[in-house]
């Protein structure tokens, strides 16, 4: 199994819609969660980091987090064009080392 | 400027060749780290640096090696590359700060370079 699964996709939605990513780890221990953005061709940006269970809002993205179900995701409201990237989700093990999930491949539709 | 510069940003080049891939960053961190990234298989960690005098090996360092020059600087090197090491490449830092994001290891997010796309004929 491995440490970070995402849904490879491509997941399409229509503009205006709500997009939801999703992302599993098998470290219980874990403590932090990020999000990144990569458009094609380009390096990881950080658009999100989460700490605590629950739900913590940025402008059109949510990122949620349940550490007993040891899964994160990631909302974006109102998708634009301009969202369609991969989104790559990065969990912090106990080890300290960023472990990356294998990304999803969003697409949103005009 | 950019934060964070990778050179070359593409090399094509043969199997057998020692290849440097060269790493600087004006944001002062004191961690740096190199990645591979494939297609389907997401950032894989090949070395990570805490300071000048700190090397440590990541999840795939075989065939790789690196040196930390300065705190701004921070190389990989592909001593005899092979067509699987083929790849875009990622240097990245990270700065170690007290607080809401202290941690062990590789302390709060990391910023990336633009990378280097690397093709091995």
């Amino acid at each position: 199994q491995k440490e970070v699964e995402q849904n490879s996709g491509p997941l399409s939605v229509p503009e205006g819609a709500i997009a939801s990513l999703n992302c599993t780890y098998s470290d219980r221990g874990s403590q932090s969660f990020f999000w990144y953005r990569q458009y094609s061709g380009k390096s990881p940006e950080l658009i999100m980091s989460i700490y605590s269970n629950g739900d913590k809002e940025d402008g059109r993205f949510t990122a949620q987090l349940n550490k007993a179900s040891q899964y994160v995701s990631l909302l974006i409201r109102d998708s634009q064009p301009s969202d369609s990237a991969t989104y790559l989700c990065a969990v912090k093990d106990q080890g300290g080392k960023l472990i990356f999930g294998q990304g999803t491949e969003l697409s949103v539709k005009p | 400027d950019a934060d964070v510069t990778q050179t070359p940003r593409n090399r094509i080049t043969k199997t057998g060749k020692r290849i440097m891939l060269e790493c600087s960053q004006t944001k002062g961190h004191d961690r740096m780290y190199w990645y591979r990234q494939d297609p389907g298989l997401g950032l894989r960690l090949i070395y990570y640096s805490f300071d000048v005098k700190d090397i440590n090996k990541g999840e795939i360092s075989d065939g790789y090696s690196v040196s930390r020059q300065a705190q701004a600087k921070f190389s990989l090197s592909l001593e005899s590359a092979i067509p699987n090491q083929t790849a875009l490449y990622f240097c990245a830092t990270s700065d170690l700060r007290i607080g809401a994001y202290s941690n062990i290891g590789f302390g709060q997010p990391q910023h990336f370079g633009d990378g280097t796309r690397l093709s091995i004929l």
